[in-house]
């Protein structure tokens, strides 16, 4: 298996843009996971799905930034307008099982988003 | 919900000593606990994890040892070497759907 994919690996765009970040995960993994990764804030979950739904996205920051996971083997971060504070690393992780079975998570290899 | 603190953020060792690092946190429902290790880079990826039901878990020259009274962990590594050096993220999850909340992680630096 080739592992959790991203894309793009590095994006730059202006404010007010709108911003698509893809994901595939491991074939046959059932739970997928959205982190953002800034110097200033740490390593910080956004969003998780677990067979295709939505389970926990307390932390996703505000109104401007969405997800979906049309399908087991993709999903979109979405980031519309985008802001300079966006600027960060997006990881895409999944795992086996849902997070409740403590499986390992295997993570993309991140996608660094700067905002202008 | 879940906070994970992570001590010390910044750790310097010489080739061959040990490192230590600390993490508590604050749900007692917590049960899993993974150690992420991220290089210069790279992604985060998982070199030891112990559960609830454990007090100890060794893998060659890392160990994890878990308090649950105490609600702490640590990440033991011995013989250190050049190649340990990255930042290292303790985070703890729960069993109710609760994902993992991690640690602001420590940077390990291993002078030859």
């Amino acid at each position: 298996d080739a592992g959790v994919i991203q894309s793009p690996r590095h994006e730059v765009t202006e404010m007010g843009q709108e911003v698509t970040l893809r994901c595939k995960p491991i074939s046959g993994h059932n739970s997928l996971f959205w982190y953002r990764q800034t110097m200033m804030r740490g390593l910080e979950l956004l969003i998780y799905f677990n067979n295709n739904v939505p389970i926990d996205d307390s932390g996703m920051p505000e109104d401007r930034f969405s997800a979906k996971m049309p399908n087991a083997s993709f999903s979109t971060l979405k980031i519309q307008p985008s802001e300079p504070r966006d600027s960060a690393v997006y990881f895409c992780a999944s795992s086996l099982s849902s997070p409740a079975r403590g499986d390992e998570q295997f993570f993309g290899p991140g996608t660094r988003l700067t905002v202008l | 919900g879940e906070n994970v603190e992570q001590h010390p953020s910044t750790l310097s060792v010489q080739e061959g000593d040990s490192a230590v690092i600390k993490c508590t946190y604050s749900d007692s429902a917590s049960n899993y606990f993974p150690w992420y290790k991220q290089e210069l880079g790279k992604r985060p990826q998982l070199i030891i994890d112990i559960r609830s039901n454990v007090g100890e878990k060794k893998d060659q020259r890392i160990a994890v040892t878990l308090n649950k009274t105490a609600k702490h962990f640590s990440l033991h590594i011995t013989e250190t070497q050049p190649e340990d050096s990255a930042v290292y993220f303790c985070a703890a999850s729960n069993g109710y759907g609760q994902n993992f909340v991690f640690g602001p992680g420590t940077r390990l630096s291993v002078l030859p």
